[in-house]
C-alpha cells in the first residue's frame, strides 16, 4: 500500500550545519508531496510541496525535489538555526475515495546554538 | 493567513467515558478531515467528510467514532465511549476544494486514563 518512509530522529546539529531530512515514499499513481512542520506545542504547518515530478518546493530556506525515479523528496536546508528545531513530516497526498495525506513518522531537529 | 481552530486544546478523561472535540474549519470549506497521532508515532488519517456526509473512513474510524457538522461552522468528532489507546493528539483540517490544500487545525491532545 501508500507509505511515507523517513529517517528516525532525533536529529542534533549546531546552528549554521548543513541539514538533509530523507524522505522516501511507495504510491500507486502520481502522489503530491509535502513537508510539514510541527512546532513545540503547535499544529502542522505546511512547510513546502511539490505536485509533479522533478518540482522543487522551497520555503524558509528549505528545498526539496520531487524525484520519481527514487521515489524520494529529501528535506534540505544549507544553514540551520535555532528557531528551526522542530518536527518534520514527510507526507503523500493521494486521490483514493476521498484526497487523503500519509504522514511519515516525524523527525525530530533540535538545533544547538 | 486563514486557521482552523480546535477546542479544547487538552481534555483528560475517563475510559469508557464519551468526549467530543471541537473543530471551526475556515468558513469557505467545504472539506473536513479528521487525523490522529498517538504520541511518538505518525499522523494517521481517520475521515473525511464533505456535503453532510462522511466521504471515507480509515479502519481505525469504527463503530466508537462519529462526525458531525452541527451547524454552520463548527466540526465533530465525537468518541462514544473512550478507550486507553484512543489516547492521541487529534487534528482536525479542511481544504476548499477536494484536491486543495489541507489547512490543520492546532490539535486537541485527549489523554484517556
Amino acid at each position: 500500500g501508500d507509505s511515507v518512509t523517513q529517517m528516525e530522529g532525533p536529529v542534533t546539529l549546531s546552528e549554521e550545519a548543513f541539514l538533509t531530512i530523507n524522505c522516501t515514499y511507495t504510491a500507486t499513481g502520481y502522489p503530491s508531496l509535502f513537508w510539514y512542520v510541527q512546532y513545540p506545542g503547535e499544529g502542522l504547518q505546511l512547510l513546502l510541496k511539490a505536485t509533479k515530478a522533478d518540482d522543487k518546493g522551497s520555503n524558509k530556506g528549505f528545498e526539496a525535489t520531487y524525484r520519481k525515479e527514487t521515489t524520494s523528496f529529501h528535506l534540505e536546508k544549507g544553514s540551520v538555526q535555532v528557531s528551526d528545531s522542530a518536527v518534520y513530516f514527510c507526507a503523500l497526498r493521494i486521490a483514493s475515495g476521498t484526497y487523503k495525506y500519509i504522514f511519515g513518522t516525524g523527525t525530530r531537529l533540535k538545533v544547538l546554538a | 493567513e486563514p486557521e482552523v481552530t480546535q477546542t479544547p486544546s487538552h481534555q483528560v478523561t475517563q475510559m469508557g467515558q464519551e468526549v467530543i472535540l471541537r473543530c471551526v474549519p475556515i468558513s469557505n470549506h467545504l472539506y473536513f478531515y479528521w487525523y490522529r497521532q498517538i504520541l511518538g508515532q505518525k499522523v494517521e488519517f481517520l475521515v473525511s467528510f464533505y456535503n453532510n456526509e462522511i466521504s471515507e473512513k480509515s479502519e481505525i474510524f469504527d463503530d466508537q467514532f462519529s462526525v458531525e457538522r452541527p451547524d454552520g461552522s463548527n466540526f465533530t468528532l465525537k468518541i462514544r465511549s473512550t478507550k486507553l489507546e484512543d489516547s492521541a493528539m487529534y487534528f482536525c483540517a479542511s481544504s476548499e476544494g477536494q484536491g486543495g490544500r489541507q489547512y490543520f487545525g492546532p490539535g486537541t491532545r485527549l489523554l484517556v486514563l
